[in-house]
């Protein structure tokens, strides 16, 4: 069974940091991209990041690119989102999905781990 | 800024059929946007429905099915269930690898 577990959420300061894990199981993690999607409270969702299942290649979205940066340990099983100089804007849950540019991209989720940016 | 665009909210009664499409700013949606769409209820992480268009997950009810559709990316109900109440995503691939959900519809069974 695949599971897909976030964590490393919280409560943050504008400009402040914070690092997401997720970490999988239930399938062969090294070979698949991975990537991360946010929901704004109330809002629709964000693809965010992804990184490629040799870990050779990450892809961000415009709003994150330059203070976010997307890793992955395969010995862990476990990807990572690194989030620098947060906003108020960057509140959400934020998902990690396995996938990106597969044949079927998206196809399991996590629960989601919640960020909130504020002073 | 590339948009996604879906319908806000549609209503369908139980048993009903019912299209939610997907427009993309750019233009034409076809094949090679690779239309994806997803589930969400309240409280829950999406689910995935349809892959490339028109391809279910081993999980999707045959009830749901994917087509291109006047130019835009389609995803069909047919037989609407109780259960089917919730907010629809998809999603297209664009140049640069890059992916951009639409902003959704909420489908309410009434």
């Amino acid at each position: 069974e695949v599971q897909l577990l976030e964590s490393g959420g919280g409560l943050v300061q504008p400009g402040g940091s914070l690092r997401l894990s997720c970490a999988a199981s239930g399938f062969t993690f090294s070979i698949y991209a991975m990537s991360w999607v946010r929901q704004a409270p109330g809002k629709g969702l964000e693809w965010v990041s992804a990184i490629s299942g040799s870990g050779d290649s990450t892809f961000y979205a415009d709003s994150v690119k330059g203070r976010f940066t997307i890793s992955r340990d395969d010995s862990k099983n476990t990807l990572y989102l690194q989030m620098n100089s947060l906003r108020a804007e960057d509140t959400a849950v934020y998902y990690c999905a396995k996938g990106y540019y597969d044949l079927r991209p998206f196809d399991y989720w996590g629960q989601g781990t919640l960020v909130t940016v504020s002073s | 800024q590339t948009v996604v665009t879906q319908e806000p909210s549609l209503t369908v009664s139980p048993g009903g059929t019912v299209t939610l499409t997907c427009a993309s700013s750019t233009g034409a949606v076809t094949s090679g946007y690779y239309p994806n769409w997803f589930q969400q209820k309240p409280g829950q992480a999406p689910r995935a429905l349809i892959y490339s268009t028109s391809n279910k997950h081993s999980w999707t009810p045959a009830r749901f099915s994917g087509s291109l559709l006047g130019g835009k990316a389609a995803l069909t109900l047919s037989g609407v269930q109780p259960e089917d109440e919730a907010e629809y995503y998809c999603l297209l691939y664009y140049a640069g690898a890059h992916v951009v959900f639409g902003g959704g519809t909420k489908l309410t069974v009434l």
